[in-house]
């Protein structure tokens, strides 16, 4: 069964690094997303992606925050100069459709760490 | 403006038991969807049901069930006979359709049940 794939599963990054999470999401699949959980709270939107734009975003995803679909299979998450509050948990998802007509399937996570 | 709550925080139950997970939203639109995610101790987030505003029915999959009561803005999830394996933290999200391209999942804070031999 296909499925949304990330990488690398942990990070660990210094305080003003600059940080790439991959997802390389379900190859039928036109719409992909990023969202996070910090640790022990709930899952948080951040960015929705189609057609090679952001269709929308919450105000997590401020400036520091970038995303790309460099190639036909890839779609990551930029996080500029990391901050101590951004140590999370970052899914990608992705649906065939429009969400929420289609079902967002999540890939295993990222997990962040930032000293 | 979307919200949903998942009031209880954790639910321990010995296996074979029975388990009602409680999840109440708040919507001002008249079509949207809602999901039951279960985010096992491994980290993933797995998908378990989609039901949009305008399907009643409820649900059984299995030793699953769903029970949508709009009336009560209510989208309860029960565990028939509970297994170990079924030890997780269960999310329950609404998107709304709203007008043009809406397709945020909001979550709620989600339930750790856990299910002890």
């Amino acid at each position: 069964e296909p499925e949304v794939t990330q990488t690398p599963s942990h990070q660990v990054t210094q305080m003003g690094q600059e940080v790439i999470l991959r997802c390389v999401p379900i190859s039928n699949h036109l719409y992909f997303y990023w969202y996070r959980q910090i640790l022990g709270q709930k899952v948080e939107f951040l960015v929705s992606f189609y057609n090679n734009e952001i269709s929308e975003k919450s105000e997590i995803f401020d400036d520091q925050f970038s995303v790309e679909r460099p190639d036909g299979s890839n779609f990551t998450l930029k996080i500029r100069s990391t901050k101590l509050e951004d140590s999370a948990m970052y899914f990608c998802a992705s649906s065939e459709g429009l969400a929420p007509l289609e079902t967002q399937y999540f890939g295993p996570g990222t997990r962040l760490l930032v000293l | 403006a979307q919200k949903v709550t998942q009031a209880q925080t954790e639910i321990s139950v010995v296996e074979k038991e029975d388990v009602t997970l409680d999840c109440v939203y708040e919507t001002r639109d008249t079509t949207y969807y809602l999901f039951w995610y279960k985010q096992p101790p491994s980290g993933e987030l797995v998908f378990l049901i989609r039901r949009n505003s305008f399907d009643e029915q409820n649900e059984i999959s299995g030793r699953y069930s769903w029970n949508f009561q709009k009336s009560t803005s209510s989208f309860n999830f029960t565990i028939t006979a509970s297994q170990v394996v079924d030890s997780a933290v269960y999310f329950c999200a609404l998107s709304e359709i709203g007008s043009g391209a809406n397709s945020k999942l909001t979550f709620g804070k989600g339930i750790t049940l856990s299910v002890r031999p």
